[in-house]
């Protein structure tokens, strides 16, 4: 059974305009999670992580939200480039033990 | 600074036949890993390792062993492969528990079984 869920395989966004990819978790021992981005042919690269006890984390043009009560973390892109284009997975653990990851979203940026 | 690397890259198998993956890192790492991923599944942990001389099963260990007599090295092994493990096999190697940082993840090893 899937825990960590990405129900949107796919996104289209223009340049300049906001992407935003969303992640939701079903168990509530979650408390740690990160976002990774990866281009065709090669490995997932760290992208940005959210600890439980925040509830947003930003860094450039990349921004975590988590919404413990709802289960539900999102990353938002401002302003999204072409470069941004690539498959996103986001991924959670408890107590420190194994990621679990997300199905990814990919994203397509439109210049 | 080469990170993880995994060899082979590419690999065809027959059914029946064995291999093994080999990843390597040089980042002193204690925590190493096995994902595969598969299209709609995300990446899966196969097993992972807390250290030299250790291992530990993960999500979906069936059909796959592992080994780190070496701090720097974690093998997987397919003693007889399957179609059903046509897969992208991804390595990866963490300072520490997964709650204290990032998975620095190698480039991927192709496996196709026919």
């Amino acid at each position: 059974d899937q825990q960590v869920k990405q129900n949107s395989p796919s996104l289209s966004v223009q340049e300049g305009r906001i992407s935003i990819l969303n992640c939701d978790y079903t168990n509530s021992m979650f408390d740690y999670f990160l976002w990774y981005k990866k281009y065709p042919a090669e490995g997932p690269t760290f992208l940005i992580s959210i600890s439980s006890i925040k509830d947003k984390n930003e860094d450039g043009r990349f921004t975590v939200f988590l919404n413990k009560s709802a289960k539900h973390l999102s990353l938002h892109i401002v302003p999204s480039q072409p470069g941004d284009s690539a498959v996103y997975f986001c991924a959670a653990s408890a107590l420190g033990n194994q990621f679990y990851f997300g199905t990814g979203t990919s994203l397509t940026v439109i210049p | 600074n080469a990170g993880v690397t995994q060899t082979p890259k590419f690999r065809v198998l027959k059914t029946g036949q064995s291999m093994t993956l080999l990843c390597a890192q040089d980042m002193n790492h204690e925590y190493m890993y096995w994902y595969r991923q598969d299209p709609g599944m995300g990446l899966r942990l196969i097993h992972y390792s807390v250290g030299e001389g250790t291992t530990a099963k993960g999500e979906v260990p069936d059909g796959y062993n592992v080994s780190r007599l070496k701090k720097q090295n974690f093998l997987l092994g397919l003693e007889s492969a399957a179609p059903s493990q046509t897969s992208v096999y991804f390595c990866a190697s963490s300072y520490g528990r997964v709650n204290t940082g990032e998975l620095f993840f190698g480039e991927g090893s192709r496996l196709t079984v026919l």
